[in-house]
């Protein structure tokens, strides 16, 4: 069980907007801890694609945009596109843990 | 360019040992917190192992805790990850980060695969 729940799966349509959560408790997104979100292309490494909550690093489209309310995250892809198919996890710290840095057991996006 | 690359991964016995090494290029790696993220096979990450930027702090994900041990030699522009008393459980794609702190794990290696099986 991830200390940050991710829904395992979510799809859209191409064009359409998707939303995808990562909910914590007071211990790590309610802490205040940063939230980062990866994408993981099929049988390539993770890479990074929105950090400190809102931000995208150099050359992540503007499509994907993060959010963080509360003790929990938001990822949103609009305009849908069918290389975003990929699995997408978050990550952030707890407090309550002796190494810190937890991720979200992941979601599965499926470009319909 | 940034590069990690990942070796050391391979088939061992239950209760073995492996070291793991991370080979970094292109940036100035004692400034830098490193990681290493595990994947078994169909899973989700798994964060493993941290090191500060001069080695001096170390932290570890429970699971792995008095069987791992991270280390960097700067000098060497390497991270290394020593894994005994391998377990069936261990079996996963284990990836190197680099750690920017507040920014996330900005650069990945492709990864070094550990099997763990008789």
């Amino acid at each position: 069980q991830s200390v940050l729940t991710q829904p395992p799966s979510v799809s859209g349509a191409p064009g359409q907007r998707v939303t995808i959560s990562c909910t914590g408790s007071s211990s790590n997104i309610g802490a205040g801890y940063d939230v980062h979100w990866y994408q993981q292309l099929p049988g390539t490494a993770p890479k990074l694609l929105i950090y400190g909550n809102t931000n995208r690093p150099s050359g992540v489209p503007d499509r994907f945009s993060g959010s963080k309310s509360g003790t929990s995250a938001s990822l949103a892809i609009t305009g849908l596109q069918a290389e975003d198919e990929a699995d997408y996890y978050c990550q952030s710290y707890d407090s309550s843990l002796s190494g810190s840095t937890v991720f979200g057991g992941g979601t599965k996006l499926t470009v319909l | 360019e940034v590069q990690l690359l990942e070796s050391g991964g391979g088939l061992v016995q239950p209760g073995g040992s492996l070291r793991l090494s991370c080979a970094a290029s292109g940036f100035t790696f004692s400034s830098y917190a490193m990681n290493w993220v595990r994947q078994a096979p169909g899973k989700g990450l798994e964060w493993v192992s941290g090191i500060s930027d001069n080695g001096g702090s170390t932290y570890y994900a429970e699971s792995v805790k008095g069987r791992f041990t991270i280390s960097r030699d700067n000098s060497k522009n390497t991270l290394y990850l020593q894994i005994n008393s391998l377990r069936a459980e261990d079996t996963a794609v284990y990836y190197c980060a680099r750690d920017t702190t507040a920014w996330g794990f900005d650069y990945w290696g492709q990864g070094t695969l550990v099997t763990v099986s008789s």
